[in-house]
């Protein structure tokens, strides 16, 4: 079956040790999300990859950098994570065409000790 | 992003009523809108896409448009308790999804 896959589905890691969660796609779609989601409220987007465009959301930190090397991958990388980092994050994916659908995977719940 | 607002929470409703979800918007240009389900502790779950004024239904679920009120809502028939979730409307942005905070549903046996 075609999906969004993340890994981890779980992610430990210390304050300001760097850590790096990665998402794969096997829908051939050509955008790729990475939104933050904290407890009781909407995700938040975090950037985009339109192909090989990039578009950072005003409001992300520096903090968080994102690559994505082909189609079928995404990575979020998160250079110093502190304690507000704590969160799911969610990778998702559309076509990018006029309706948009965006189709997201299980997610990668990080801790943050 | 634009302004997306759905009815406040939470919505508890007996086993096999009929569940009433809405949300407004703010952009008058908006034209794709998506109804998500997320079970708690677990992602976004695409339910319905709605493109055109009018109802559109799939199985217990029926999405229902309204540009001209720039008002869309979801309506679950015959609830179950599988459909206590928060579900969450969306509103496509120029390749970007707009969220509302989520309408958080209990059917009660």
């Amino acid at each position: 079956d075609a999906m969004v896959i993340q890994n981890p589905r779980y992610q430990v890691t210390q304050f300001g040790k760097p850590v790096t969660l990665s998402c794969s796609q096997t829908l051939n779609h050509n955008v790729m999300y990475w939104y933050q989601q904290k407890s009781s409220q909407a995700p938040k987007l975090l950037f985009h990859y339109y192909d090989k465009d990039f578009n950072n959301e005003a409001d992300t930190p520096d903090n968080f950098q994102s690559r994505r090397p082909n189609t079928s991958f995404c990575f979020l990388d998160i250079r110093s994570p502190g304690l507000g980092d704590a969160a799911m994050y969610l990778c998702a994916t559309s076509r990018g065409d006029t309706n948009n659908e965006q189709f997201f995977g299980p997610g990668t719940r990080l801790t943050v000790l | 992003q634009k302004e997306v607002e759905q009815n406040s929470g939470p919505l508890s409703v007996p086993e096999g009523a009929i569940a009433s979800l809405n949300c407004t918007y703010s952009d008058r240009g908006s034209q794709s809108f998506f109804w998500y389900r997320q079970y708690s502790g677990k992602s976004p779950e695409l339910i319905m896409s709605i493109y055109s004024n009018g109802d559109k239904e799939d199985g217990r679920f029926t999405a229902q448009l309204n540009k001209a009120s720039q008002y869309v809502s979801l309506l679950i028939r015959d609830s179950q308790p599988s459909d206590s979730a928060t579900y969450l409307c969306a509103v496509n942005d120029d390749y970007k999804l707009s969220f509302g905070a989520g309408t958080t549903v209990t059917v009660r046996a």
